[in-house]
Protein backbone atom coordinates (compact mmCIF):
# COMPACT_ATOMS: atom_id res chain seq x y z
CA UNK A 1 0.00 0.00 0.00
CA UNK A 2 1.21 3.84 -0.66
CA UNK A 3 2.14 5.63 2.46
CA UNK A 4 4.69 8.38 3.89
CA UNK A 5 6.30 7.38 7.56
CA UNK A 6 7.87 9.94 9.46
CA UNK A 7 9.62 7.55 12.25
CA UNK A 8 9.99 10.67 14.95
CA UNK A 9 7.31 11.75 16.58
CA UNK A 10 8.83 14.33 18.68
CA UNK A 11 12.62 15.20 18.48
CA UNK A 12 13.76 18.02 20.83
CA UNK A 13 17.21 19.95 20.05
CA UNK A 14 19.31 21.97 21.40
CA UNK A 15 19.86 26.12 19.76
CA UNK A 16 22.44 26.17 17.55
CA UNK A 17 22.76 22.30 17.01
CA UNK A 18 21.81 20.82 13.86
CA UNK A 19 18.48 18.63 12.81
CA UNK A 20 17.39 15.93 10.64
CA UNK A 21 14.00 15.05 10.10
CA UNK A 22 12.95 11.68 8.73
CA UNK A 23 10.76 10.79 5.84
CA UNK A 24 10.34 7.14 4.27
CA UNK A 25 7.80 6.90 1.69
CA UNK A 26 6.37 3.76 -0.43
CA UNK A 27 4.94 4.03 -3.85
CA UNK A 28 5.39 2.17 -7.18
CA UNK A 29 7.24 4.89 -8.85
CA UNK A 30 8.95 8.07 -7.19
CA UNK A 31 6.80 10.46 -6.33
CA UNK A 32 6.44 14.20 -6.00
CA UNK A 33 7.72 15.27 -2.48
CA UNK A 34 7.36 18.00 -0.02
CA UNK A 35 8.21 19.13 3.36
CA UNK A 36 5.76 21.51 5.20
CA UNK A 37 6.36 23.38 7.92
CA UNK A 38 2.75 24.55 10.60
CA UNK A 39 3.68 26.72 13.77
CA UNK A 40 1.78 26.20 16.76
CA UNK A 41 -1.95 27.80 15.52
CA UNK A 42 -0.94 28.69 11.73
CA UNK A 43 -1.23 27.03 9.22
CA UNK A 44 1.19 24.43 6.76
CA UNK A 45 3.49 26.37 4.79
CA UNK A 46 5.76 25.13 2.22
CA UNK A 47 9.67 24.62 2.99
CA UNK A 48 10.70 22.62 -0.14
CA UNK A 49 9.79 19.86 -2.99
CA UNK A 50 11.21 17.92 -5.24
CA UNK A 51 10.47 16.74 -8.58
CA UNK A 52 13.44 15.19 -10.29
CA UNK A 53 16.86 16.47 -10.88
CA UNK A 54 19.71 16.89 -8.39
CA UNK A 55 18.80 15.55 -5.41
CA UNK A 56 19.87 17.97 -3.00
CA UNK A 57 17.17 20.65 -2.69
CA UNK A 58 17.43 23.67 -0.37
CA UNK A 59 14.69 25.56 0.97
CA UNK A 60 13.45 28.63 2.88
CA UNK A 61 14.29 29.53 6.31
CA UNK A 62 17.58 27.43 5.82
CA UNK A 63 16.34 23.97 5.30
CA UNK A 64 17.93 21.42 2.73
CA UNK A 65 16.62 18.09 2.06
CA UNK A 66 18.03 15.03 0.22
CA UNK A 67 16.28 12.81 -1.83
CA UNK A 68 17.71 8.97 -2.18
CA UNK A 69 15.76 6.28 -4.28
CA UNK A 70 17.65 3.61 -2.84
CA UNK A 71 16.57 4.21 0.43
CA UNK A 72 12.77 5.47 -0.28
CA UNK A 73 13.76 8.42 1.68
CA UNK A 74 13.68 12.05 1.67
CA UNK A 75 14.78 13.48 4.75
CA UNK A 76 15.23 17.26 5.97
CA UNK A 77 17.95 19.16 7.60
CA UNK A 78 18.83 22.31 9.36
CA UNK A 79 22.61 22.97 10.46
CA UNK A 80 21.85 25.48 13.36
CA UNK A 81 18.38 25.56 13.95
CA UNK A 82 16.51 28.65 15.80
CA UNK A 83 14.33 28.90 18.26
CA UNK A 84 11.63 29.74 15.75
CA UNK A 85 12.26 26.70 14.17
CA UNK A 86 10.08 24.67 16.85
CA UNK A 87 7.49 23.56 14.84
CA UNK A 88 5.37 20.53 13.24
CA UNK A 89 6.99 19.42 10.32
CA UNK A 90 4.94 17.23 7.83
CA UNK A 91 6.62 15.16 5.09
CA UNK A 92 3.79 14.87 1.90
CA UNK A 93 3.49 13.11 -1.23
CA UNK A 94 1.88 12.92 -4.10
CA UNK A 95 1.94 10.19 -7.28
CA UNK A 96 3.36 11.63 -10.34
CA UNK A 97 0.45 10.06 -11.95
CA UNK A 98 -2.30 11.70 -9.12
CA UNK A 99 -2.86 14.97 -7.48
CA UNK A 100 -3.46 13.16 -4.04
CA UNK A 101 -1.58 14.86 -1.46
CA UNK A 102 -0.78 12.41 1.45
CA UNK A 103 0.97 13.40 4.71
CA UNK A 104 2.71 11.50 6.98
CA UNK A 105 2.13 11.87 10.96
CA UNK A 106 4.49 14.62 11.41
CA UNK A 107 7.56 15.20 13.61
CA UNK A 108 6.71 17.90 15.88
CA UNK A 109 10.30 19.18 16.52
CA UNK A 110 10.71 21.30 20.69
CA UNK A 111 14.01 23.97 20.35
CA UNK A 112 15.93 24.14 24.22
CA UNK A 113 17.28 27.66 24.89
CA UNK B 1 -3.08 39.67 -1.53
CA UNK B 2 -3.88 36.44 0.63
CA UNK B 3 -3.46 33.68 -1.78
CA UNK B 4 -5.77 30.42 -0.27
CA UNK B 5 -8.50 32.24 2.44
CA UNK B 6 -10.76 30.22 4.42
CA UNK B 7 -13.68 31.72 6.42
CA UNK B 8 -14.34 31.49 9.71
CA UNK B 9 -10.89 31.29 11.52
CA UNK B 10 -12.82 30.09 14.11
CA UNK B 11 -16.06 28.38 14.61
CA UNK B 12 -17.63 27.40 17.62
CA UNK B 13 -21.38 25.28 17.55
CA UNK B 14 -23.19 22.68 18.96
CA UNK B 15 -24.15 19.25 18.51
CA UNK B 16 -26.69 18.97 15.60
CA UNK B 17 -26.74 22.53 13.91
CA UNK B 18 -25.45 22.68 10.08
CA UNK B 19 -22.32 25.23 9.58
CA UNK B 20 -20.59 26.03 6.55
CA UNK B 21 -16.98 26.77 5.56
CA UNK B 22 -16.11 28.75 2.86
CA UNK B 23 -12.35 28.58 0.77
CA UNK B 24 -11.18 31.03 -2.20
CA UNK B 25 -8.05 30.73 -4.10
CA UNK B 26 -6.80 33.84 -5.84
CA UNK B 27 -3.68 31.89 -8.13
CA UNK B 28 -5.37 31.03 -10.72
CA UNK B 29 -5.21 27.08 -9.26
CA UNK B 30 -7.34 24.45 -11.31
CA UNK B 31 -8.00 21.87 -8.29
CA UNK B 32 -9.01 22.43 -4.85
CA UNK B 33 -9.17 19.90 -1.98
CA UNK B 34 -10.19 20.05 1.55
CA UNK B 35 -7.96 18.49 4.41
CA UNK B 36 -8.98 17.90 8.04
CA UNK B 37 -6.55 17.66 11.04
CA UNK B 38 -7.46 15.86 13.81
CA UNK B 39 -6.40 16.32 17.83
CA UNK B 40 -2.95 14.06 16.83
CA UNK B 41 -2.27 16.30 14.45
CA UNK B 42 -3.03 13.82 11.71
CA UNK B 43 -3.97 15.58 7.95
CA UNK B 44 -6.53 13.35 6.01
CA UNK B 45 -7.57 14.61 2.48
CA UNK B 46 -11.58 14.72 2.25
CA UNK B 47 -12.43 16.31 -1.11
CA UNK B 48 -10.94 17.26 -4.04
CA UNK B 49 -12.09 19.53 -7.02
CA UNK B 50 -10.48 20.17 -10.50
CA UNK B 51 -12.26 22.81 -12.13
CA UNK B 52 -15.79 22.32 -10.41
CA UNK B 53 -15.44 18.33 -10.86
CA UNK B 54 -15.29 16.33 -7.35
CA UNK B 55 -12.24 14.08 -8.54
CA UNK B 56 -11.24 12.82 -4.83
CA UNK B 57 -13.76 11.86 -2.19
CA UNK B 58 -12.80 9.86 0.53
CA UNK B 59 -14.42 7.74 3.15
CA UNK B 60 -16.51 10.99 4.63
CA UNK B 61 -19.75 11.14 6.07
CA UNK B 62 -22.66 11.98 3.99
CA UNK B 63 -22.94 14.81 6.41
CA UNK B 64 -20.30 16.55 4.77
CA UNK B 65 -20.88 17.94 1.18
CA UNK B 66 -18.40 20.38 -0.67
CA UNK B 67 -19.49 22.23 -3.04
CA UNK B 68 -17.32 24.32 -5.92
CA UNK B 69 -19.76 27.20 -7.98
CA UNK B 70 -16.62 27.92 -9.89
CA UNK B 71 -12.65 26.68 -9.79
CA UNK B 72 -11.71 29.56 -7.36
CA UNK B 73 -14.18 28.86 -4.51
CA UNK B 74 -14.63 25.19 -2.86
CA UNK B 75 -17.29 25.58 0.20
CA UNK B 76 -17.73 22.66 2.74
CA UNK B 77 -21.25 22.58 3.76
CA UNK B 78 -21.48 20.05 7.14
CA UNK B 79 -24.86 18.86 8.22
CA UNK B 80 -25.96 17.17 11.47
CA UNK B 81 -21.99 17.93 13.59
CA UNK B 82 -21.18 15.54 15.99
CA UNK B 83 -18.76 16.03 18.86
CA UNK B 84 -16.25 13.93 16.37
CA UNK B 85 -16.30 16.26 13.73
CA UNK B 86 -14.41 18.77 15.94
CA UNK B 87 -10.73 19.78 14.16
CA UNK B 88 -9.19 21.91 12.29
CA UNK B 89 -10.02 21.93 8.72
CA UNK B 90 -7.99 22.92 5.80
CA UNK B 91 -8.51 24.36 1.93
CA UNK B 92 -5.93 24.19 -0.37
CA UNK B 93 -4.72 24.33 -4.24
CA UNK B 94 -2.90 23.34 -6.43
CA UNK B 95 -2.13 24.42 -9.91
CA UNK B 96 -1.83 21.69 -13.21
CA UNK B 97 2.07 20.97 -13.12
CA UNK B 98 1.60 20.55 -8.88
CA UNK B 99 5.37 18.95 -9.10
CA UNK B 100 6.56 21.94 -9.69
CA UNK B 101 5.14 24.62 -7.87
CA UNK B 102 3.13 22.66 -4.86
CA UNK B 103 0.38 23.07 -2.92
CA UNK B 104 -0.73 25.94 -1.04
CA UNK B 105 -2.31 25.53 2.16
CA UNK B 106 -4.92 28.48 3.85
CA UNK B 107 -4.65 28.86 7.41
CA UNK B 108 -7.53 26.46 8.52
CA UNK B 109 -10.36 26.94 10.17
CA UNK B 110 -11.12 25.82 13.58
CA UNK B 111 -14.05 24.03 14.39
CA UNK B 112 -15.25 23.13 18.08
CA UNK B 113 -18.39 21.24 18.71
CA UNK B 114 -20.17 21.17 21.49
Amino acid sequence: AQSVTQPDIHITVSEGASLELRCNYSYGATPYLFWYVQSPGQGLQLLLKYFSGDTLVQGIKGFEAEFKRSQSSFNLRKPSVHWSDAAEYFCAVVPWAGNKLTFGGGTRVLVKP
Amino acid sequence: DTAVSQTPKYLVTQMGNDKSIKCEQNLGHDTMYWYKQDSKKFLKIMFSYNNKELIINETVPNRFSPKSPDKAHLNLHINSLELGDSAVYFCASSPRDRGNYGYTFGSGTRLTVV
